[in-house]
């Protein structure tokens, strides 16, 4: 399994909090990203990150705010948690490795279980 | 926008039937297909992937996929499933330029009876 962490893995918040989640990866992948899974949705993208800073809306932005500091890490921030939001959400990563040009497989960390009450 | 498409909702099956599970996207383009397989609880596990080449690609655990490309389609094969093959399976495509802007079908639900 490619070297991916989530943090928290499960989490039950109040409406109208922040709640941040954390990914680390350990593989120097140059593309990282977040979504979340709803029954009868399948997965939808959130957010993507192309390089430390660089970040992208994905089909299902509203929201959520994205940042990426370092290779290793893209944080997904529910600045304001509603009910809807409540889902399993999944961090991401491909390559190329930073510095490198080609790669197109997605590997998947374990997900982060959101409970928005 | 490319989308992707599979047919089938939920499957249930004997142990040692066959499988085929079908998955058709649109994008006339050079695309890259994908299975994923997602264990009760678990993340989505990757089982076979095509980029270019033979169009009869071989994964893990005994499946195979076949990429039609006058049908737009890439269905997912086993001779003979386990009841360790109970899971969802998910379809995706992306292009070369960005592999995470993927399109994922909404799933297939498995459910193999011992």
């Amino acid at each position: 399994d490619a070297g991916i962490t989530q943090s928290p893995r499960h989490k039950v918040t109040e409406t109208g909090t922040p709640v941040t989640l954390r990914c680390h990866q350990t593989e120097n992948h140059r593309y990282m990203y977040w979504y979340r899974q709803d029954p009868g949705h399948g997965l939808r993208l959130i957010h993507y990150s192309y390089g430390v800073k660089d970040t992208d809306k994905g089909e299902v932005s509203d929201g959520y705010s994205v940042s990426r500091s370092k290779t290793e890490d893209f944080l997904l921030t529910l600045e304001s948690a509603t009910s809807s939001q409540t889902s399993v959400y999944f961090c991401a990563i491909s390559g190329p490795l930073q510095g490198m040009s080609s790669g197109n497989t997605i590997y998947f960390g374990e997900g982060s279980w959101l409970t928005v009450v | 926008a490319q989308s992707v498409s599979q047919h089938n909702h939920h499957v249930i099956l004997s142990e040692a039937a066959s499988l085929e599970l079908g998955c058709n996207y649109s994008y006339g383009g050079t695309v890259n297909l994908f299975w994923y397989v997602q264990y009760p609880g678990q993340h989505l596990q990757l089982l076979l992937k095509y980029f270019s080449g033979d169009p009869l690609v071989k994964g893990i655990k005994g499946f195979e996929a076949e990429f039609i490309k006058s049908k737009f389609s890439f269905n997912l094969r086993k001779p003979s499933v386990q009841w360790s093959d109970t899971a969802e399976y998910f379809c995706a495509v992306n292009q070369d330029t960005n592999a995470g802007k993927s399109t994922f079908g909404d799933g297939t639900t498995l459910t193999v009876k011992p």
